[in-house]
């Protein structure tokens, strides 16, 4: 079966600090997505990872991908409250589609 | 250029009832999805167009649901009869070539409510 688990389902961090979102997936891909959902609007593409070891930055933002593990983070340094949002990581297994984790909303605390 | 467009943003309806979504692609984007994310779950592909033909309807949960797509322009996906469990926001996206090199673009999505 496809599947990409993500997890934390929530993350609640105060300003500044840094952390850790973790997406897992079942079976080999090479294509990795981050996408931000901001409340009522569309997913805005963040990432795309297309080899292992791939590692892609912008802002506080880091995305990175080991296939071998089967497994991406997207890292956020020194928070800031315009990151709030929900994220999603997608993993394209070669069928023409995507398959989506459950999301991580990410709340940040002045 | 004007991007992956979805009618209506909200729909509440009743049990039993029909709702049609619709969806205007970008311009020139034979590739059209629909997806869904069911409260507090995952986004799950429900079905893929080429131009105006389905590609993969795998991820339609039942008969009740059926997509169009007439002249590979816009898409409509109708409910009916709806039933609770169809409660979620329906995304569309759509992208001009095929997985590769081609990043999908999505709509707001519609969140569909039924009582």
């Amino acid at each position: 079966e496809l599947k990409v688990e993500q997890n934390p389902l929530f993350l609640s961090m105060q300003e500044g600090k840094n952390y850790t979102i973790y997406c897992n997936y079942s079976t080999t891909s090479d294509r990795l997505y981050w996408y931000r959902q901001d409340p009522g609007k569309s997913l805005e593409s963040l990432f795309v990872l297309l080899s292992n070891g791939a590692v892609k930055q912008e802002g506080r933002l880091m995305a990175s991908l080991d296939t071998k593990a089967r497994l991406s983070t997207l890292h956020i340094t020194a928070a800031v409250h315009d990151l709030s949002a929900t994220y999603f990581c997608a993993v394209d297994f070669g069928n023409e589609k995507l398959t989506f984790g459950t999301g991580t909303r990410l709340t940040i605390i002045p | 250029e004007a991007g992956v467009t979805q009618f209506p943003s909200h729909s509440v309806i009743e049990k039993g009832q029909t709702v049609t979504l619709r969806c205007d692609p970008i311009s020139g984007h034979d590739n059209l999805y629909w997806y869904r994310r069911v409260m507090g779950k995952e986004i799950k592909f429900l079905l893929h167009f080429v131009k105006e033909s389905k590609q993969d309807e795998s991820g339609m949960p039942n008969n009740r649901f059926l997509a169009e797509r007439t002249g590979g322009t816009y898409s409509t996906l109708k409910v009916q009869p709806a039933e609770l469990e169809d409660s979620g926001v329906y995304f569309c996206a759509s992208s001009q070539g095929s997985r590769v090199n081609s990043p999908l673009h999505f709509g707001n999505g519609t969140r569909l409510t039924v009582t």
